[in-house]
């Protein structure tokens, strides 16, 4: 089955720095990858995903690029705010599988003002 | 209502007790998961439904775990003697998807079960 490895745990960065979190797949048919925010003690909710046959998306402050070759994508959060503090999870899937979506460990990241 | 919702947010039971969650997902939504998530971990896969079919529950950690969604709509999640390792927030979501497609989940705020 699919294993999604996600770094790094934690990450502090201060107001307006840019923030990167990266994730690796093990399934290389994986060609939907999403990313979900969660706030504490709330439902994750989906910030932007990406699918397989592009390398590169952008929405506003945040970017996800994905490697396929590699099998690695990563989250780029530019101009961070106090607001964006977080645990941010990576999931992989593939269209067959229902969309049952393997999730990476999470990465609490803390914006410092 | 316009979200998934999840009731009841907080369980607690003792140690052998059995539990029922429910899971109330978005109108229309075909498709439906349970997702186990410990303190500090990133969601497990625990089941899946489409309407009223469930695809697969490979997920379910024993035989004390049992979730049903018989008119392919509302789900739950029954837990028989509960143990200790089973204290996690169980995750349930919906989405529009079904097999051969992939989207978004909507997930529910959570059951939150401890058990002593």
């Amino acid at each position: 089955g699919e294993n999604v490895e996600q770094h790094p745990s934690t990450l502090s960065v201060q107001e307006g720095d840019s923030a990167v979190i990266k994730c690796t797949y093990s399934d290389s048919a994986s060609n939907y990858f999403p990313w979900y925010k969660q706030e504490l003690g709330k439902r994750p909710q989906l910030i932007i995903d990406i699918r397989s046959n592009v390398g590169e998306k952008k929405d506003q402050r945040i970017a996800v690029t994905l490697n396929k070759t590699a099998k690695h994508f990563s989250l780029h959060i530019t101009e961070t705010q106090p607001e964006d503090s977080a645990v941010y999870f990576c999931a992989a899937t593939y269209n067959n599988a229902g969309n049952m979506l393997t999730f990476g460990g999470g990465t609490r990241l803390m914006v410092k003002p | 209502g316009a979200g998934v919702s999840q009731s009841p947010r907080y369980k607690v039971a003792k140690r052998g007790q059995d539990v029922a969650l429910r899971c109330d997902p978005i109108s229309g939504h075909v498709s439906l998961f349970w997702y186990q998530q410990a303190l500090g971990q990133g969601p497990e896969f625990l089941t899946y439904f489409q309407n009223e079919a469930q695809l697969d529950k490979s997920g379910l950690p024993s035989d004390r775990f049992f979730a049903e969604r018989p008119e392919g709509s509302v789900s739950t999640l029954k837990i028989q003697r509960t143990q200790q390792e089973d204290s996690a927030v169980y995750l349930c979501a919906s989405s529009l998807a079904t097999s051969g497609n992939t989207g978004e989940l909507f997930f529910g705020e959570g059951s939150r079960l401890t058990v002593l």
